[in-house]
Formats: structure tokens, sequence, C-alpha cells
């Protein structure tokens, strides 16, 4: 069964500090994985995908096959980056399967 | 840039009554999903179309159904409204053969 999990909800830091938030999954084959972001009062939009192996925003995200995990990670938080954060999976022709969230808070 | 668009942002109804939320977007997308976004539940997929008037149950899909008339056009509706639907719904569309899905800004549902 595919299955998504962020075992965080809520997580805190101080701006300039490092964030990690974690996500794993469970599918057999080979998923794409995603992290979309939610920022208050807007939608839901694609932040980056493990396939385009870029960095968004100064977040990068690397697939481990070994441990099932998809963390995404910034170096040095910014107040700005104070959102809603969702990992999802997509195995080819199907559905995403989200994860529950995770709420990161970036103090100043 | 794509645009899915949803009618309202914030709907209060009464229990019993018969809802609909609509979901039009601009990209001549085959596929459309609708979701509930729960808080720790994350998002939760109610019904998804891949064509017109083709619909497929998804997840949670008990007391809703959809509509799919025209290919830009996606609708929800609840046959009877009851509490436990008050939720955020999620209206989004994916290209065939893309994988990123592109959203709507939510419609914010309290059913009293």
């Amino acid at each position: 069964a595919q299955r998504v999990t962020q075992p965080e909800k809520l997580l805190s830091v101080f701006k300039g500090a490092p964030v990690e938030l974690k996500c794993n999954y469970s599918y057999s084959g080979s998923p794409e994985l995603f992290w979309y972001v939610q920022y208050s009062r807007q939608r839901l939009q694609l932040l980056l995908r493990h396939i385009s192996r870029e960095s968004i925003k100064g977040f990068t995200a690397d697939l481990n096959k070994g441990e099932t995990s998809f963390h995404l990670k910034k170096p040095f938080a910014q107040e700005e980056d104070s959102a809603m954060y969702y990992c999802a999976l997509s195995g080819y022709g199907q559905n995403f399967v989200f994860g529950p969230g995770t709420r990161l808070s970036v103090l100043p | 840039d794509v645009k899915v668009t949803q009618s309202s942002r914030y709907l209060v109804k009464r229990t019993g009554e018969k809802v609909f939320l609509e979901c039009v977007q601009d990209m001549d997308h085959e596929n459309m999903f609708w979701y509930r976004q729960d808080p720790g539940l994350g998002l939760r997929l109610i019904y998804f179309s891949y064509d017109v008037k083709m619909k497929e149950k998804g997840d949670i899909p008990e007391g809703y159904s959809v509509s799919r008339e025209k290919k830009e056009r996606f609708s929800l509706i609840l046959e009877s409204a009851s509490t436990n639907q008050t939720s955020m719904y999620l209206c989004a569309s994916r290209g065939q053969g893309a994988r990123e899905q592109y959203f709507g800004p939510g419609t914010r549902l309290t059913v009293t």
C-alpha cells in the first residue's frame, strides 16, 4: 500500500537555523516524490520534485531509496519559509498520496 | 500559467442541504481531482475524473458525488450536507502524462 508519513505536525526553528522536514514513504516500485507548500492564505503549490534535483528557495530534498525517505532541508531558515509543507508521492499513472503535513514556524 | 478556480472561498450551509462546489481549469487538462484538507490528516482524495463524463472514487467518496459534463469543469456535490463534512475542499488538475498537479484556492465549507 502507498503511504506517506511526516512525523512532525509542527516544527519551530529560529531564523538562520537549519531546518529539516522529514518524510518517509512506503511504495512497491519507483515512485516520484514531491514537496508541496501552502503559505498563509495562498493555494497549495509545488515546491520541488525529486526528479528535477534542483534547489528551490534554498530548499533541497534527496530521495533515499534505502531508507525510503525524502527529507526537505534548508541550511538557513527565513521567516518567509513559515508555511504548511506536504510530502507526496505518485506512481506512474497513479494518483497522488499526500502526507499529513508539517507546519513550519520560523521564529524571529 | 495554469489557472484553477473554485466558485467560492467560503460557504456556510445547513445540515441536510444539497451543496455544489464548482471547479474550473483553463489548461485543457484531462485529469481533475477533489480533495478535502483536514488538520493532521493532510489531503484525502474524494473523487477524480480522467475524462469528460468519467469519474472514479478516491479514498473517501462516501457522502459525495461528482459531475464532469465539460472538460474544464468538475463539480463536487454533497447530496445532504452533514457537520462532519465541514472542511477545506481543494480542486486540482493535471495534464495527461504529467506528474504535477495544480491546485485551486480552496473552498472552506462550514455545515451547521
